[in-house]
């Protein structure tokens, strides 16, 4: 069956460290993936996007990397903030699709 | 650019009555998707709108529920009658159909059916 997965626990990390979160997908052939930020009480909203093609992908404090062998995406933020708590989404598109497929979220606390 | 707009923001109401969602669109953008969001099963595509048809409703629950897009700039999701089970955030979210796609949500409407 076709499965996304994303750490269900709560990652709790010091304020200046590396946050990475981890996006693993079975039975799916994704040509792109994206990454959303949802805080409470709000929608999620667009980080990054890294194509099949592409190894890894950068924003400011943000990368991304994507492994079609090992199905799986890793989300890091250098230099954590308490401002970046959240939870954070990753998403799926296949080819000729225009459907997203979320995955359940892991939610970052980032300790001052 | 004011964003996705919901109303209402939060709704109470009771088993068996009729609850309406609204949603208007960013300008220009021609997809319009409803999701749902529970704890249980996170965030589920209801219903997919391109250029105001709806294309893909597979994930609607049931008759019950029901949605329209009357034109570019607004739709309705309906649930009637409402029960206890469709108690969820409903997102509404657009984007504008191209290479990418991405989607740009609303801050989602809060259903309680008691």
């Amino acid at each position: 069956s076709q499965k996304i997965e994303q750490n269900s626990e709560a990652l709790n990390i010091q304020e200046g460290k590396t946050a990475t979160l981890t996006c693993n997908y079975t039975n799916y052939s994704p040509a792109y993936l994206q990454w959303y930020r949802q805080d409470p009480g709000r929608g999620p909203v667009f980080l990054l996007l890294i194509r099949e093609n592409e190894k890894e992908k950068r924003k400011e404090r943000l990368k991304v990397t994507f492994d079609t062998t090992l199905k799986q995406s890793l989300f890091h933020i250098t230099a954590s903030q308490p401002a970046d708590s959240a939870t954070y989404l990753c998403a799926l598109r296949m080819d000729s699709s225009y459907k997203l497929i979320f995955g359940s979220g892991t939610r970052l606390l980032v300790r001052p | 650019d004011a964003g996705v707009i919901q109303s209402p923001r939060h709704e109470v109401t009771e088993m068996g009555q009729e609850v309406t969602l609204r949603c208007k669109p960013i300008s220009g953008h021609n997809s319009l998707f409803w999701y749902r969001q529970t704890m249980m099963r996170g965030l589920e595509l209801l219903i997919y709108f391109n250029n105001n048809v709806p294309i893909d409703d597979s994930g609607m629950p049931e008759d019950r529920f029901s949605a329209k897009m009357p034109n570019a700039s607004f739709s309705t999701l309906k649930i009637q009658p409402s029960e206890p089970r469709d108690s969820a955030v409903y997102f509404c979210a657009s984007s504008n159909s191209g290479d990418t796609d991405t989607q740009y949500f609303g801050p989602g409407t809060r259903l309680t059916v008691l």
